[in-house]
């Protein structure tokens, strides 16, 4: 079935570690790819998107995500994470199947400590 | 500019009984979608509007939701009768046609 994986769905860090999660798509043929944030008691928000053009993208509060077609993947970095950062993440493909359809990732849950 | 508007943002209802959720999408946005998430996953897809026409409802369960959206602005979604399994947190979103998603608090409903 076509799908939207995020194979890590909580992680835990500390502040100033590295972070890496995961996503990765079923969907042939052109995809638009997003990553959506919602901090506590807050409303979901855009992060980052991918249409085209360099597969390295830059969003807000120096997340980056790269977009790599061979592997369907679209993970998301930060090099540096802070307590702020905590947050549940979430990975969305748009694609054109007759329509323009939105498919969302089950998301990940990061707890940042202090 | 305006967020998405939501009402109620809470609601208890019994099983069996009906209830209706209100959106007000940001203003130009052509593209308005509920989803429902439920707690650990995330967000499903029920319904999406293009103006006011339904380009996909496959995820709706069509004998007891409905949705509609009057002059291609306010939408509504019912559900009627509700099931318990229809706790959670419905969202309403909107958007210019492929672009980013702008998402409204959400009502968190509980059935009992």
């Amino acid at each position: 079935a076509q799908s939207v994986s995020q194979h890590n769905h909580h992680v835990i860090l500390s502040e100033a570690a590295s972070l890496e999660l995961g996503c990765n798509y079923s969907y042939g043929g052109t995809v638009n790819l997003f990553w959506y944030v919602q901090y506590p008691g807050q409303h979901l928000q855009l992060l980052l998107k991918y249409f085209s053009g360099d597969p390295l993208v830059k969003g807000i509060k120096g997340f980056e995500a790269e977009f790599i077609k061979s592997k369907f993947s679209f993970n998301l970095r930060k090099p540096s994470v802070q307590w702020s950062d905590t947050a549940e993440y979430f990975c969305a493909v748009n694609r054109y199947s007759g329509t323009y359809k939105y498919i969302f990732g089950t998301g990940t849950r990061l707890k940042v400590l202090a | 500019e305006a967020g998405v508007a939501q009402s109620p943002r809470y609601k208890i209802i019994e099983k069996r009984q009906s209830v209706a959720f209100w959106c007000n999408p940001i203003s130009g946005h052509a593209t308005l979608y509920w989803y429902q998430q439920i707690l650990g996953q995330g967000p499903k897809l029920l319904i999406q509007f293009q103006n006011n026409g339904v380009v996909d409802d496959s995820q709706l369960p069509k004998d007891r939701f409905s949705a509609e959206r009057l002059k291609g602005v306010d939408s509504t979604l019912k559900i009627q009768p509700a099931k318990l399994e229809d706790s959670a947190v419905y969202l309403c979103a909107s958007s210019l046609v492929l672009d980013e998603q702008y998402f409204g608090p959400g009502t968190r409903l509980t059935v009992t």
